[in-house]
This record gives structure tokens, sequence and C-alpha cells, in this order.
């Protein structure tokens, strides 16, 4: 039982490069997360999906976008990179999204933009 | 808004020490209550939780109490050990996880 999982682990860009983060869940979970952590500030909700085909922004939305592809996967694009973006990653997933249930976290992607 | 407060770090102790991390929070409504434990290099776990007023949340010898009348959710433990050493945030939640809100984390050494 894997739980969350996020592809790559480290990865660096140059301004104005594109990429996209993956992260795949194998709880059957319905809600899925993207957050980043920057140093002081805890984590931070980019984009959410509540459930299998639905999106929605979270507190930093500007300069990414998310596709839910399937209940497993919920992946996150960067079109063009900006040395601001430069943080570390986490995917997580929760059952469903209720104000008392536990998210889990895949291990993180830390990525740089020079 | 609603938000979390938490003691700023890092905190250094010497193993057996006993931990205190304060956690405040505000919100509108009832949160459910978190701390998540993120170990070097690894993403957050859920360490223990409490979901109404006077609720004790424990594991692995960590405690924390609800107390809605302080508006506090402070973490303890009694004796710690080097394996302790993480950065532990306390987090919220009033109407869905999509409206979790984190700490900035505080950072725990513990020294043999």
């Amino acid at each position: 039982n894997a739980g969350v999982t996020q592809t790559p682990k480290f990865q660096v860009l140059k301004t104005g490069q594109s990429m996209t983060l993956q992260c795949a869940q194998d709880m059957n979970h319905n809600s899925m997360y993207w957050y980043r952590q920057d140093p002081g500030m805890g984590l931070r909700l980019i984009y959410y999906s509540a459930s299998e085909g639905t999106t929605d922004k979270g507190e930093v939305p500007n300069g990414y976008n998310v596709s839910r592809l399937n209940k497993r996967e919920f992946s996150l694009r960067l079109e063009s990179a900006a040395p601001s973006q430069t943080s570390v990653y986490f995917c997580a997933s929760s059952e469903q999204g209720s104000s008392t249930d536990t998210q889990y976290f895949g291990p993180g992607t830390r990525l740089t933009v020079l | 808004g609603d938000s979390v407060t938490q003691m700023e770090g890092p905190v250094t102790l010497s193993e057996e020490a006993f931990l205190t991390i304060n956690c405040t929070y505000t919100a509108t409504g009832y949160p459910s209550l978190f701390w998540y434990v993120q170990y070097p290099g690894e993403g957050l776990q859920l360490l223990l939780k409490a979901t109404k007023a006077d609720d004790k949340g424990s594991n692995k010898g960590f405690e924390a109490t609800y107390r809605k009348e302080t508006t506090s959710f402070h973490l303890e433990k009694g004796s710690v050990q080097v394996s302790d050493s993480a950065v532990y945030f306390c987090a919220l939640s009033v109407k869905n996880n999509n409206d979790m809100r984190f700490g900035a984390g505080t950072r725990l050494t513990v020294k043999p």
C-alpha cells in the first residue's frame, strides 16, 4: 500500500519553462489537494479537487493549473515558471473532504526555479 | 478569518525532557484541530486530532486537549526521545478539508 506518491522528487527549472508535477493515491479517496510549503509560512493550498471531475482554487492559485485525471491522479502544472514558485510542493488526499477527515500527504517535490 | 498561531521555534531539548508546543486558534465555526508531524525529507503525517471541545487526542506518547474556553490545542509529551526530532504543525479545519489552515510549524530537536 503506497499511499500518496509524487514525482519527481527534485526539479530545477529555468524561468519561463513549464513542467507538470504528478500525484497518485491508492486509498480510493475522493478529495485531493496541492499545497506549497515555504519557510516560516506553513502550508498553503494551491488547488483542490473535492471529487473526480471537479477542481477549485485554493489560497494561492496564480501561476498554476491542475487536472484531476481520474479518481487516483491529480496533477499540477506550471505553465511558465517564475523564481517565486521555488518551493516544496505536497500532494495530499482525504476520504471525503469533511472537516474531521485526516489528510494523507505525499513525500513532496522540491522545485527550484532559476 | 480562520487561523492558527503556534509557538515559534526552534525548540531544543535534552532526551527525556518535557515538551510543550503551544497552539491557539481563531475560528468562526466549530473547528476540528490537528497536529501533524514532518520528519526530515518526508511529507506531513497525522500525529493526533480532536474534533470537538474537551476531546483529547493522543498518539505515541503525545497528547493535546481541545480547549474551547482558551481556544487552544497545546501539544505535550512527558519524555521526548531523539527520534521525536521533527517539525510539528498545528492545523484547523472548519467547514471541510478544503479550508484547512496550518500554523507555520515548530522545529523540535532532541539531543541525547
